[in-house]
C-alpha cells in the first residue's frame, strides 16, 4: 500500500492551461518536498514544505501543505512543454526520518 | 563535490551476479538513502544511514540485498546473486542531516539490467 497517494497518474495537457496534482496520506509528516524528475535522471528538488498550511511559490509553481500536514498540492499555472516531466511528492516522516514517495505524476504538456 | 555522485551509471549484469553500486554523497552530509525505482513509477525506499549506523533496512526486499557505510560518507549497495528481477534503476540520496527542513538530493541513479 503506498503511503502516499498521488493524482492523477498521467495529464496530458495543452499549453498554457493549469493544473494541480495532489498528494495525500491518513499520516503525518514533519516534511514534504516535491521533486521534478526528467527520463534517466535523478529526481530534482523543487520545494520543501515544512509547517502546516505553508505556501510556497516558485515562479508558475505554487505549493501548499495541508494544515494537518498530511496533505499537499502543486499548483502549475499557465503550463509549458518545458514542464512535462514526471512529479514526485516525497513526506520525511515524524519517527525514523524515512522519506517515502508517492507514485508519482506523469504531466505531459503539448504545444 | 558540487552533487551527489553515482557508479556506474549503467550496468549489465547476467542473472546470479554478484554486483556493486556505489554512492558518493555531498560532502558533509550526515543522512543518506537508497532507493529503487520501477520505469515510470515513485522511488521506493530501501535503506537509512545515519553517518556510519545504518538506521533502517525495511526495504531491502531480500537478504541478497546489503548495504554498508563503513565512514560515514561513501556508501555502496550489493546485491548478490542478482535476479531479473532486480532490474531497476538504484538512486542515492543524501542530506545534511536528520532535521525535517533538510532536504534531500539524488543522485542520477544507476540502472541495473540483469539478463
Amino acid at each position: 500500500t503506498q503511503l502516499l497517494e498521488q493524482s492523477p497518474q498521467f495529464l496530458s495537457i495543452q499549453e498554457g492551461e493549469n493544473l494541480t496534482v495532489y498528494c495525500n496520506s491518513s499520516s503525518v509528516f514533519s516534511s514534504l518536498q516535491w521533486y521534478r524528475q526528467e527520463p534517466g535522471e535523478g529526481p530534482v528538488l523543487l520545494v520543501t514544505v515544512v509547517t502546516g498550511g505553508e505556501v510556497k511559490k516558485l515562479k508558475r509553481l505554487t505549493f501548499q501543505f495541508g494544515d494537518a500536514r498530511k496533505d499537499s498540492s502543486l499548483h502549475i499555472t499557465a503550463a509549458q512543454p518545458g514542464d512535462t516531466g514526471l512529479y514526485l511528492c516525497a513526506g520525511r516522516q515524524e519517527y525514523g526520518n524515512k522519506l517515502v514517495f508517492g507514485a508519482g505524476t506523469i504531466l505531459r504538456v503539448k504545444s | 563535490g558540487a552533487g551527489v555522485s553515482q557508479s556506474p551509471r549503467y550496468k549489465v549484469a547476467k542473472r546470479g551476479q554478484d554486483v556493486a553500486l556505489r554512492c558518493d554523497p555531498i560532502s558533509g552530509h550526515v543522512s543518506l538513502f537508497w532507493y529503487q525505482q520501477a520505469l515510470g513509477q515513485g522511488p521506493e525506499f530501501l535503506t537509512y544511514f545515519q553517518n556510519e549506523a545504518q538506521l533502517d533496512k525495511s526495504g531491502l526486499p531480500s537478504d541478497r540485498f546489503f548495504a554498508e557505510r563503513p565512514e560515514g560518507s561513501v556508501s555502496t549497495l550489493k546485491i548478490q546473486r542478482t535476479q531479473q528481477e532486480d532490474s531497476a534503476v538504484y538512486l542515492c540520496a543524501s542530506s545534511l542531516g536528520p532535521r525535517a527542513f533538510f532536504e534531500a538530493f539524488f543522485g542520477q541513479g544507476t540502472r541495473l539490467t540483469v539478463v
